[in-house]
């Protein structure tokens, strides 16, 4: 069974563009969850989707979008990107419902300058 | 949402057991306990879960005591490629509360 897929695997943009990441969940995972994980930090919450709608938010600004489409793959949006937004942006799958765990792929590095 | 506290960081040598512990004081009737470890550049990767008493599998153990309030995550005779974050989390079987992440504990094993 294919993992998380995050694409692009790198990116580098300038401040004041927009970038947008795509992740594609392991085949049955409905819920997908956005993190971002800057330097020495721990992993915070963005946002998630559940049969394309979002369930839960973090404490980002709204230059943070998201949607997930009907054969659950999601993208995420930053808008008006600052030297701050430069991350690792990683994404998860679930089966909600089950109590399974989180399956993560293995990140979008992103670089403003 | 069950609020988690971790050491941030620990060491050990190789070949020891390594004991984590996490404290989750308000964890919900209805909550699991999930481990994940997480190298440099890559995404966290599960371990184990478990809802109470003792869960055991071929990379760990995880030892929950009847309150619930905390949990162990034991690593048996760790090597260098231990080396990593280690994150618990609590939430429900709906997905929809165990998406928090804490700080973590960072391991460094030495040699």
């Amino acid at each position: 069974k294919a993992g998380v897929t995050q694409t692009p695997r790198y990116l580098i943009k300038t401040r004041g563009q927009q970038v947008t990441l795509s992740c594609s969940p392991i085949s049955g995972h409905r819920s997908v969850s956005w993190y971002q994980q800057t330097p020495g930090q721990g992993l915070q919450f963005l946002f998630e989707y559940f049969s394309e709608t979002q369930r839960n938010k973090g404490n980002f600004p709204g230059r943070f979008s998201g949607r997930q489409f009907s054969n659950s793959r999601s993208e995420m949006n930053v808008s008006t990107l600052e030297l701050g937004d430069s991350a690792l942006y990683l994404c998860a799958s679930s089966r909600p419902g089950d109590g399974s765990p989180l399956h993560f792929g293995n990140g979008t590095r992103l670089t403003v300058t | 949402l069950a609020k988690t506290t971790q050491p941030i960081s620990m060491d050990s040598y190789e070949g020891q057991e390594v004991n984590i512990t996490c404290s989750h004081n308000n964890i919900a009737t209805n909550d699991y306990i999930t481990w994940y470890q997480q190298f440099p550049s890559q995404g966290p990767r599960f371990i184990i879960q478990g809802y109470k008493t003792k869960v055991t599998n071929e990379v760990a153990s995880l030892f929950i005591p009847a309150d619930r309030k905390s949990s162990t995550l034991s690593l048996p005779r760790v090597s260098l490629s231990d080396t990593a974050v280690y994150y618990c989390l609590v939430g429900d079987a709906t997905g929809a509360n165990n998406l928090f992440f804490g700080t973590g504990t960072r391991l460094t094993v030495i040699p």
